[in-house]
């Protein structure tokens, strides 16, 4: 079983969309991040978490720690929101646990 | 803004030549990340550095090295390429310490033959 589990995999919406991608994990952390990945392109940090609830623009990220378990949302969703959104976890170690990603893709 | 920079975008190499992909960052990051990544896979963390003169393997089995003899420049060199390192190789570093946040380099797209 992975230590960082992503859900859904693929996730195909409508524009305007609320976008919830759900991200949990079975080890103990000190943050969590959530990342974009758009197809050919780089990786871009969206947000570092360690507890509570972040916002950017129409970018939300919750993480509730007693239950491992974060989730990143997007509202008013667009076509170039389209992207693969990956789940990562530091450890105590501090090293970095990647999931494998939530494929996006928003419908115009 | 985050400036982290990897050379070369590409490389086509034969087989048993001797590589070196370069990674720097001007943002002064004790902590860079050198991951693998297939396509459409998630990122194995192959080698990572927490300052100069300290490197340490990652997860992923890897006939590759690396030094950081400076903080800016954290290199990762193949001995031997093979036609199974055939990859996309990302360079990372990080400000724990400060917002914590990841910044990515382009990566060097890596195919040997």
């Amino acid at each position: 079983k992975n230590e960082v589990e992503q859900s859904p995999q693929n996730l195909t919406a409508q524009e305007g969309e609320f976008i919830t991608i759900n991200c949990s994990y079975s080890v103990g952390i000190s943050a969590l991040h959530w990342l974009q990945q758009h197809p050919g392109g780089g990786i871009v940090s969206l947000f570092m978490l360690s507890s509570g609830k972040k916002k950017h623009g129409r970018l939300i990220a919750t993480i509730n720690i007693q239950e491992k378990h974060s989730s990143l949302h997007i509202t008013a969703s667009h076509p170039r929101d389209s992207a693969v959104y990956i789940c990562a976890v530091m450890n105590r170690d501090d090293k970095i646990i990647f999931g494998k990603g939530t494929r996006l893709h928003i419908l115009p | 803004e985050a400036d982290i920079y990897q050379t070369p975008r590409y490389l086509v190499i034969g087989t048993g030549k001797k590589i070196t992909l370069e990674c720097s960052q001007t943002m002064g990051h004790d902590k860079m990340y050198w991951y693998q990544q297939d396509p459409g896979m998630e990122l194995h963390l192959i080698h990572y550095s927490y300052g100069v003169n300290s490197t340490e393997k990652g997860d992923l089995s890897s006939e590759s090295t690396v030094s950081r003899i400076r903080t800016e420049h954290f290199p990762l060199t193949l001995e031997s390429a093979r036609p199974s390192h055939t990859s996309q190789y990302l360079c990372a570093s990080s400000d724990y310490y400060l917002s914590g946040k990841l910044f990515f380099g382009s990566g060097t797209q890596l195919s040997v033959l």
